[in-house]
């Protein structure tokens, strides 16, 4: 079965400061990695996508890695703020598998606190 | 503004009751989504709709139900016989299987 899995479950900075999230998934074939931003009772709105070839993509002050062969995705935030308070979800798409084959980790709580 | 409206918010179902959470979006996208969204748990996929008159059970089907009679629509109707309806139930949209979701804003749906 399918697995994304993220760590940590939620996480409490000081403003200002850097945080890495973590997704370890066992989706195969791959097809990409996407990283969504869900603030507290609203849809998840997407960061990033990462495909197979890609190592390292930016989004502003967030930067998403993938190690395919690992099977590991980081979600990097810089000079955190407030408003960066949110859920992040890791989803991974399954190649081929069409419109089913989607699976979400439970996603990362981030705290940012003044 | 161009985006996915979801409402109503908030949402009581009585027992016995069958409810429908709205779902419409102006993005001329052909596929729709419905998740459901519970503590400690990833999304989960309800039904999707690649193409308007046709729709695709996803995981947790049972006890639901959706229509897609417009390209704009696709409502989503939680059924008497959904036992645990209680969860944020998420509307999306995407142009196609492998382009990102455009989610809406959800539904919090509760039992009375």
């Amino acid at each position: 079965k399918n697995q994304v899995e993220q760590s940590p479950q939620s996480l409490i900075i000081l403003e200002g400061k850097n945080c890495t999230l973590q997704c370890n998934y066992t989706v195969s074939p791959f097809s990409n990695l996407r990283w969504y931003k869900q603030d507290t009772g609203r849809g998840p709105v997407s960061l990033t996508i990462m495909t197979f070839s890609e190592n390292t993509k930016s989004n502003g002050r967030y930067t998403a890695t993938l190690d395919a062969d690992t099977k590991q995705s980081s979600l990097h935030i810089t000079a955190s703020q407030l408003s960066d308070s949110a859920s992040y979800i890791c989803v991974v798409s399954e190649a081929w598998g069409g419109y089913q084959k989607v699976t979400f980790g439970i996603g990362t709580k981030l705290q940012v606190i003044p | 503004d161009g985006g996915i409206t979801q409402s109503p918010k908030y949402l009581f179902r009585k027992e016995g009751q069958n409810v429908t959470l709205s779902c419409e979006q102006n993005l001329n996208h052909d596929a729709m989504y419905w998740y459901r969204q519970d503590p400690g748990q990833g999304l989960r996929l309800i039904y999707y709709s690649q193409i308007v008159n046709d729709f695709q059970k996803g995981d947790i089907a049972e006890g639901y139900s959706v229509s897609r009679e417009k390209k704009e629509s696709f409502p989503l109707t939680v059924t008497s016989a959904q036992k645990n309806p209680t969860a944020f139930y998420l509307c999306a949209s995407s142009t196609d299987s492998n382009e990102k979701l455009f989610f809406g804003s959800g539904t919090q749906l509760s039992v009375l």
